[in-house]
């Protein structure tokens, strides 16, 4: 099975800064994608962002940027110009392509923005 | 395009009780996961489906059933609910097209066994 770890349970950022979030992710397949979610209090599930291992980049996507680091295995998720909206629980998440696709999550990090 | 969609959103079964839960996709998706989540843990996957006519078990299949009739539906049976069924339960589906195999998830359903 794939493991994958957030060590922060929760963390605190005041509006209008930056914040990240660590990922690592533990797999023997070369070929998987890496996936942040976020879930708001109302519950629903938000797809953020996606890397794929074979991608030379790093994903951004708006105000969220995920910072890849294969060697480490390692997939931190970067908020810029936190806003108060951006209070959630957020998931890291990963898919080996030889496994049906199927997700592993993460525990999650409780963001919490501070005005 | 209503995306993922499911039935019900809350509901409440005494212990022995069985139901259904329904999962919907417009999105032509062929991949259909169903997963639960219980407080303060990462989603589990339950069981899922690689096509229509397909199943195949996750890391948390006991006490649950699945079918995959109809491409667009998917849907989960627990025929003797116990209180450990307590969860909210979330359906997703995807498909690769050749960059990604993101995920989408539904709304969630609030399950109580008492």
């Amino acid at each position: 099975a794939q493991k994958i770890t957030q060590t922060q349970p929760g963390m605190f950022v005041q509006e209008k800064e930056a914040v990240t979030l660590d990922c690592t992710y533990d797999t023997s397949d070369q070929s998987y994608g890496l996936f942040w979610y976020k879930q708001p209090s109302s519950g629903e599930m938000i797809f953020l962002i996606y890397q794929g291992s074979y991608d030379e980049q790093n994903a951004t996507e708006g105000r969220y940027s995920l910072n890849f680091q294969k060697a480490r295995k390692s997939a931190n998720l970067v908020i810029s110009a936190s806003q108060l909206g951006d209070s959630a629980m957020y998931f890291c998440a990963m898919s080996p392509r030889s496994n049906d696709y199927k997700l592993s999550f993460g525990a999650g990090t409780t963001v919490t923005v501070r005005a | 395009n209503a995306g993922v969609t499911q039935t019900p959103k809350f509901r409440v079964l005494k212990t022995g009780q069985s139901m259904t839960l329904l999962c919907a996709q417009d999105m032509n998706h062929e991949y259909m996961y169903w997963y639960r989540q219980d407080p303060g843990m990462g989603l589990r996957l339950i069981h899922y489906s690689v096509g229509e006519g397909t199943t195949a078990k996750g890391e948390v299949p006991d006490g649950y059933n699945v079918s995959r009739l109809k491409k667009q539906n998917f849907l989960l049976g627990l025929e003797s609910a116990a209180p450990s069924q307590t969860s909210v339960y979330f359906c997703a589906s995807s498909s690769w097209d050749g960059l990604t195999d993101t995920q989408y998830f539904g709304p969630g359903t609030r399950l109580t066994v008492l």
